[in-house]
């Protein structure tokens, strides 16, 4: 069976330091990849998908990235965060064509 | 872009009474239509979707309506219990985006005993 991970589980950093988030899937090929942020008590907003190996689309224009160095990993990153970065981060997964998307644990990250 | 509005953003309901949570969308390309529960501090959980050559789907207490004309679909809750209390979130996706989900800005269920 498929196993999505996330890590760290929590995080606190200061304003202007960097963020790497990583996300591994298990147990599949070829999945497509989300990040997804959801600021507290609020909706989940998209960030960024991928469909393959070094493609990345973007959604929000902001200062984070992300990277799909390998097929299963996706990596979310930041070079300098902001307060309003704090969220809980979501990583998820699917297939295309069957649609179902199902998310990892999540980051929780707390910028101060 | 795709554009998903939720209603209402709360809902009070007392144990065995029916919720019903709606949700339109704008962008005539989405074709899949999922809700997810999400508890408090926890990762939102799939609990039934639906794909745009369907009216109608059922899983035990739990039904999902699409309307494509009126790009509206339904979620609906029967014989509510006090552990359907938490946020319900409606989604849209398609093809030509990679199936990523955009989301409803999520209703708050609260099932009294």
């Amino acid at each position: 069976s498929q196993t999505i991970h996330q890590w760290p589980a929590t995080l606190v950093q200061p304003v202007g330091s960097p963020l790497s988030l990583e996300c591994t899937v298990e147990g599949t090929s070829n999945p497509n990849l989300y990040w997804y942020r959801q600021a507290a008590g609020r909706g989940l907003q998209l960030l960024f998908y991928s469909v393959g190996i070094g493609q990345i689309s973007s959604e929000v224009p902001q200062n984070l990235s992300a990277s799909r160095p390998q097929d299963r990993q996706f990596i979310l990153s930041s070079k300098k965060l902001l307060l309003s970065d704090s969220g809980f981060y979501l990583c998820a997964w699917n297939h295309a064509e069957l649609g179902e998307q199902y998310f990892g644990p999540g980051t929780r990250l707390t910028v101060t | 872009g795709e554009n998903v509005e939720q209603h209402p953003s709360t809902l009070s309901v007392q144990e065995g009474d029916s919720a019903v949570i709606k949700c339109t969308y704008s962008d005539s390309a989405s074709n899949y239509f999922p809700w997810y529960k999400q508890e408090l501090g926890k990762r939102p959980q799939l609990i039934i979707d639906i794909r745009s050559n369907v009216g109608e789907k059922k899983d035990q207490r739990i039904a999902v309506t699409l309307n494509k004309t009126a790009k509206h679909f339904s979620l609906h809750i029967t014989e509510t219990q006090p552990e359907d209390s938490a946020v319900y979130f409606c989604a849209a996706s398609a093809p030509n985006s990679g199936y990523a989900l955009n989301f409803g800005k999520g209703t708050s269920l609260l099932v009294t005993p």
